[in-house]
């Protein structure tokens, strides 16, 4: 059983460009969570996919967008990058999305903004 | 959101068990409490959750207090790759997502 994978491992992208991320989810998990950790802080959430549909989302604004694909593999996607989207991007997958279903997290890709 | 409060940091030497407090006062009935840790710069490890009674796995015990105000997560023989940030995390009934806190920087000793 493999478990979530993410990539690139690390990317360097300008203000204002876009930049899509990748991860696919540990086997028999429907459900992928996203998360953005800035240097010396927690995981916040950005949002979650259940089925290929949005299901929650976190405060982040519009030009934070996602996708999953029918074999539950997902993206992010940012626009119009700024400086302080440079931080460490997590996805986790579920086998749902309860709260008793765990979260399961991938390596990350390390984001820098220059 | 069910609120929780850890020690900021600590320190424990290697070999010895390694006792991790979190404090969850406001928590309710059905919420679970999870563990995670983040060693440097690598993604969220999950460790071990529980609703209200002592769990135990490979990697940690989970000492839950019977008030469920409190809980304990045990590290029983802490060695040096155990250094980490450790995560205590209430998740309440209908939230899909986790909410971190600052979370306790473990540091082990030689």
């Amino acid at each position: 059983e493999t478990g979530v994978t993410q990539s690139p491992t690390h990317l360097i992208k300008t203000r204002g460009q876009q930049v899509t991320l990748r991860c696919s989810s540990q086997s028999g998990h429907n459900t992928v969570s996203w998360y953005q950790q800035a240097l010396g802080q927690g995981p916040q959430f950005i949002f979650q996919y259940y089925r290929e549909e949005e299901n929650g989302r976190g405060n982040f604004p519009p030009r934070f967008s996602g996708l999953q694909f029918p074999n539950y593999s997902s993206e992010l996607n940012v626009n119009a990058l700024e400086l302080d989207d440079s931080a460490l991007y997590l996805c986790a997958s579920s086998p749902g999305t309860a709260f008793t279903d765990t979260q399961y997290f991938g390596p990350g890709t390390r984001l820098t903004v220059l | 959101d069910a609120k929780t409060t850890q020690p900021p940091s600590m320190d424990c030497a290697e070999g010895r068990a390694a006792n991790l407090p979190c404090n969850h006062s406001t928590i309710s009935g059905n919420e679970y409490v999870y563990w995670y840790r983040q060693i440097h710069s690598q993604g969220p490890q999950y460790i071990i959750h529980g609703l209200k009674n002592n769990e135990t796995n490979e990697m940690a015990s989970l000492i839950i207090t019977e008030d469920r105000k409190s809980s304990t997560l045990i590290l029983p023989h802490a060695t040096l790759r155990d250094t980490a940030v450790y995560y205590c995390i209430v998740r309440v009934n209908n939230d899909y997502k986790l909410s971190f806190g600052a979370g306790t920087t473990v540091t082990v000793r030689a």
